[in-house]
Formats: structure tokens, C-alpha cells, sequence
């Protein structure tokens, strides 16, 4: 019965590499999010979709692609893994993008370390 | 520009009352959460203010003061497992209603 659902939960690899993270929500909520959260934990936008639309998209190098193939999934593919790409990166959900009051629901988080 | 202030790191007592603000400066408001996030889990939502006022829920409470820019998350009859960080995020005025997010405090808690 989990809302929201990100695999894997730690992602160990070497710069260069190219590797995605998958979400899932399961709350039929409209719209999904991609952030960063660093060492400092700070937790940064990367990208926002609703019904597989994107309508944020920080200020993230193109090496991060994400894609919606359905208003249910937003995965996160990254290319040429830096090690200043190494953070928690989260997934999350809320009800629609126009309902101020709808809270974020957060996935469990991927650890990535870039070595 | 956009910020959201809060200390970074308090100590309590278990048993005892602790009060984390969070003061911001935003184009547009459209409230305020408060979240709570266990080292190593995700954050889980804990309150929502939109109008000025005391909301309470159990042994958390949240007050928001538009005017002043001002927030805070009272947590009484502390456990040990209070023992967390405490983010407060402010949905802003953009067409996307954008959550502008401060950096955490760190909730100690001692026996």
C-alpha cells in the first residue's frame, strides 16, 4: 500500500556513468516532482510534471532527463554521472499544482553516491 | 529575492516545550507547511497554515503571522523520537504555486 514508491534505494556507481531512478505514485495524484537534497539538506526542484506535462524545470544541467510516461510515473534518467551529483534525490506527489493547500507526499529517497 | 529562515539546529528536553520559527520573504503566499524528516527517511507532512492564527493538532502546533512573515511549529511533551529536522516551506505566488523550501532545523532531544 505505499503512495509513493522510488527503486532503486541506493545507487552506488563511478563518474561516467549513465543511471535511472524509477517512481511510482499510487495516490492519483496530478502532479510529480524530482528533488535534490544535499549534504546540507536543503531540498532543491529539479523538475515538476503534471499529467505528464513539465511545468518546472530548475536550473539542472541536461545531463538529468526525466520523463512521465503516464500522470502515475515520473522516472529520472542521468547521463555521465558527476561526482558533485552525489545527494538524495526524492520523489513526490501532490494532489494538483492549483490546490495550495494539497501537501507533498515523499518517496523514500534514492542515495546516490558517485564514486 | 525569495528566503525562508530557520535556526539550524536546537536541543530540548524530553518532557519539556520547544517553539522552531521560520520567518520568510516571498513574492506571493499561498500558505505555509511544516514537515518533519527522520535522518535517513523521507519528509512527512505535519501542518498547513493559510490564515493568521494557531492551528492545533495533538502535541504539534503551527501559528502563521502574514504580516510579520512568521511561523512557528510548537511541539510539546517532548519523546525522544521528536528527534528530527523540521523543514517549513511557503507555496509562493507563481502560477505553479512553487514550494520555496528553508534548509531545516535540527530537533535534538535529551533524557
Amino acid at each position: 500500500d505505499t503512495a509513493v514508491s522510488q527503486t532503486p534505494k541506493y545507487l552506488v556507481t563511478q563518474m561516467g556513468n549513465d543511471k535511472s531512478i524509477k517512481c511510482e505514485q499510487n495516490l492519483g495524484h496530478d502532479t510529480m516532482y524530482w528533488y535534490k537534497q544535499d549534504s546540507k539538506k536543503f531540498l532543491k526542484i529539479m523538475f515538476s510534471y503534471n499529467n505528464k506535462e513539465l511545468i518546472i524545470n530548475e536550473t539542472v544541467p541536461n545531463r538529468f532527463s526525466p520523463k512521465s510516461p503516464d500522470k502515475a510515473h515520473l522516472n529520472l534518467h542521468i547521463n555521465s554521472l558527476e561526482l558533485g551529483d552525489s545527494a538524495v534525490y526524492f520523489c513526490a506527489s501532490s494532489q494538483d499544482r492549483g490546490v495550495a493547500n494539497s501537501p507533498l507526499h515523499f518517496g523514500n529517497g534514492t542515495r546516490l553516491t558517485v564514486t | 529575492g525569495q528566503n525562508i529562515d530557520q535556526p539550524t539546529e536546537m536541543t530540548a528536553t524530553e518532557g519539556a516545550i520547544v517553539q522552531i520559527n521560520c520567518t520568510y520573504q516571498t513574492s506571493g503566499f499561498n500558505g505555509l507547511f511544516w514537515y518533519q524528516q527522520h535522518a535517513g527517511e523521507a519528509p512527512t507532512f505535519l501542518s498547513y497554515n493559510v490564515l493568521d492564527g494557531l492551528e492545533e493538532k495533538g502535541r504539534f502546533s503551527s501559528f502563521l503571522s502574514r504580516s510579520k512573515g512568521y511561523s512557528y511549529l510548537l511541539l510539546k511533551e517532548l519523546q525522544m523520537k521528536d528527534s528530527a529536522s523540521y523543514l517549513c516551506a511557503v507555496r509562493g505566488g507563481d502560477s505553479n504555486y512553487q514550494l520555496i523550501w528553508g534548509a531545516g532545523t535540527k530537533l535534538i532531544i535529551k533524557p
